[in-house]
């Protein structure tokens, strides 16, 4: 079956405690990003990568680090994570750009205290 | 700066009524999506458009796009209670290959 599969799908963690959450998907796609989705907001871009080695920041960068060093897998790293990174996130994907319709991982809901 | 903005936010309808979800984005751009999400769930692509003029379909759901006017509708016809969830706008910056998304439309349908 095609799908983004994300790890965990729920976290409670504590400031300062460094924490991966993990995206894979298994279709082949060049493009993956990572979204963050706040109440009233919408989606905020964090990161995107357009193939393996390259990545890019979104519009909400500060606080998170990624890597894409196989095309399948696209973790999402918070170094030191603070409680206004508590948030719903979401990993998708979608073939070699955004032009095509991105196809998007069940969510990771992070609470950080 | 690329801003986009959904209207309503909110929208409680009872079924078999018509109504329209707009998105309005501010500066020019060369692709439109629309998507719904469910309570407790992760997002599902209805529609991409990436011309103006472009007019998609599926069900009772109709996007369009207006490039010219920087406006994107999604129709809704004969509203039945399955289409009660959230629909997002995101548009493309055309200097990357970011997306900015609208806050969204909770779209309530009543028996």
């Amino acid at each position: 079956e095609a799908q983004v599969t994300q790890n965990p799908r729920y976290l409670i963690t504590v400031t300062g405690k460094k924490l991966t959450v993990t995206c894979s998907q298994n279709m082949n796609h060049e493009y993956m990003s990572w979204y963050r989705q706040d109440p009233g907001l919408g989606l905020r871009q964090i990161y995107y990568s357009m193939n393996v080695e390259v990545t890019d920041k979104g519009d909400v960068p500060e606080g998170y680090k990624v890597s894409r060093k196989e095309k399948r897998n696209f973790p999402l790293i918070l170094e030191s994570p603070s409680p206004n990174q508590t948030s719903l996130y979401f990993c998708a994907s979608s073939l070699w750009d955004s032009y095509n319709e991105q196809f998007f991982g069940p969510g990771t809901r992070l609470t950080v205290l | 700066e690329l801003k986009v903005e959904q209207n309503p936010l909110f929208l409680s309808m009872q079924e078999g009524k018509n109504y329209t979800i707009y998105c309005n984005y501010s500066t020019t751009s060369d692709r439109l999506y629309w998507y719904r999400q469910d309570p407790g769930k992760s997002l599902e692509s209805l529609f991409v458009l990436l011309s103006n003029g472009a007019v998609k379909q599926e069900g009772r759901l109709m996007a369009s796009l207006d490039t010219k006017a920087r406006l994107s509708t999604l129709h809704i016809t004969a509203a039945v209670h399955d289409l009660s969830a959230t629909y997002f706008c995101a548009v493309g910056r055309e200097s990357n290959y970011q997306l900015i998304w609208g806050a969204g439309t909770k779209l309530i349908i009543k028996p």
